[in-house]
């Protein structure tokens, strides 16, 4: 069983589009975050949510819409997808308190043409 | 603030060479250490971390050692293989932040046959 799954895993659009990545994680965990990796590697956080509470919100255009319907989802909305989008985007999740280890879903490769 | 600091790469080296790649960090409180392996067109894997001063971390022949006094967290291992080529991303994790991770740039690595 897949423990963080990502869909889709690759997605080309348009510019001015709207699309959305869903994420799901089936270990319990109670934390969950978006990240953002472009083409030199690095990675950069955009949002945590613990127990469907927004914790974590770096700067980042509001066109990027997290949202959380239950602690085992954490979606991701981008509105009037640019250029500067595209990338791939990871979700993790993470355990209690004391228990460090981050679990990454395989990504979405988003391409905006 | 928090952050890590790691070489950069890309790395290339010849199967069986010896590596290092280094990692440095600066931290507020007591942080936990780890690295991450990301192989192609995967998502990120925990690979080894250590919680405290003086513990090392080890896994599939890789070794690190969370060194307090020169805040350092470089990774080894004594006999790269083919299968070792990856991307490999030093964090860390602060108790005072635990939601928050902080990730190095990442150092691409290249083993030749």
């Amino acid at each position: 069983d897949t423990a963080v799954s990502q869909t889709p895993k690759y997605l080309v659009t348009q510019m001015g589009n709207d699309k959305s990545i869903k994420c799901e994680q089936n270990l319990g965990h109670d934390t969950m975050y978006w990240y953002k990796q472009d083409s030199k590697k690095f990675l950069k956080i955009m949002f945590s949510y613990n127990n469907k509470e927004l914790i974590i919100n770096e700067t980042v255009p509001n066109r990027f819409s997290p949202k959380s319907p239950d602690k085992a989802h954490l979606n991701l909305h981008i509105n009037s997808l640019e250029l500067g989008d595209s990338a791939v985007y990871f979700c993790a999740s993470r355990g209690p308190a004391g228990t460090d280890t981050q679990y990454f879903g395989p990504g979405t490769r988003l391409t905006v043409l | 603030g928090n952050s890590v600091t790691q070489m950069e790469g890309p790395v290339t080296l010849s199967e069986e060479a010896f590596l290092t790649i280094n990692c440095t960090y600066t931290a507020t409180g007591y942080p936990s250490l780890f690295w991450y392996v990301q192989y192609p067109g995967e998502g990120l894997q925990l690979l080894l971390k250590a919680t405290k001063a003086d513990d090392k971390g080890s896994n599939k022949g890789f070794e690190a050692t969370y060194r307090k006094e020169t805040t350092s967290f470089h990774l080894e291992k004594g006999s790269v293989q083919v299968s070792d080529s990856a991307v490999y991303f030093c964090a860390l994790s602060d108790q005072w932040t635990g939601n928050q991770f902080y990730f190095g740039t990442g150092t691409s690595l290249t083993v030749i046959p």
